[in-house]
């Protein structure tokens, strides 16, 4: 399984303020997917966000973005003007040429009002 | 709206019992996926099937096995359940196109073995 680490276990964020999650990987493959998931204590796992190793610009979708800095192996993932519903664990996935997607151990955002 | 369930929310089963775990999507998708989550460890792989009557092993298949007559429903089988297989069962489905393959989760089956 590839690796991925997700170096915060857990953070708190003010209301509406943007807030920054780590999540860096290991890989030789030149192409591959990059994906965030959002899970609330109700246990579903919500697609949040995609990038492609290939895809020239970084995946914005609402209020998610991704800073992908290749050479660096990592996918950021930017929260902007957190709202109470954006308190969730956070999980960064990486998924080769296989399908198959490896899981970071996830980070704990707490929206704080 | 993508849409996979999960037979049961939450399941309590005896050590020894066979255990099945469905898994329905409506999707069409051909790739299904079964993972266990763990405090502290993420999601971990223990099988995944392309296509019908297909399937490979994850990082821990041990214990477990799978079976996936028709393209919609993917089983997941504990022949003998043991305490340690405790967990957050969840499932997902996803097409095999890569660049489009995002992997749509159920709502997960919280299963207590005693």
């Amino acid at each position: 399984a590839q690796k991925i680490t997700q170096t915060q276990p857990g953070m708190f964020v003010q209301e509406k303020e943007a807030v920054t999650l780590d999540c860096t990987y290991d890989t030789s493959d030149p192409s591959y997917g990059l994906f965030w998931y959002k899970q609330p204590s109700s246990g579903e796992m919500i697609f949040l966000i995609y990038q492609g190793s290939y895809d020239q610009q970084n995946a914005t979708e609402g209020r998610y973005s991704l800073n992908f800095q290749k050479a660096r192996k990592s996918a950021n993932l930017v929260i902007s003007a957190s709202q109470l519903g954006d308190s969730a664990m956070y999980f960064c996935a990486f998924r080769s040429n296989d399908y198959k997607l490896s899981f970071g151990a996830g980070t704990t955002v707490t929206v704080r009002a | 709206d993508v849409k996979v369930t999960q037979s049961s929310r939450y399941l309590v089963k005896r050590t020894g019992e066979k255990v099945f775990l469905e898994c329905v999507q409506d999707m069409d998708h051909e790739n299904m996926f079964w993972y266990r989550q763990d405090p502290g460890l993420g999601l971990r792989l223990i099988y995944f099937s392309y296509d019908v009557k297909m399937k490979e092993k994850g990082d821990i298949p041990e214990g477990y096995s799978v079976s996936r007559e028709k393209k919609e429903r993917f089983s997941l089988i504990l022949e003998s359940a043991s305490t340690n297989q405790t967990s957050m069962y969840l499932c997902a489905s996803s097409s095999a196109s890569l660049g489009t393959d995002t992997q749509y989760f159920g709502p997960g089956t919280r299963l207590t073995v005693l």
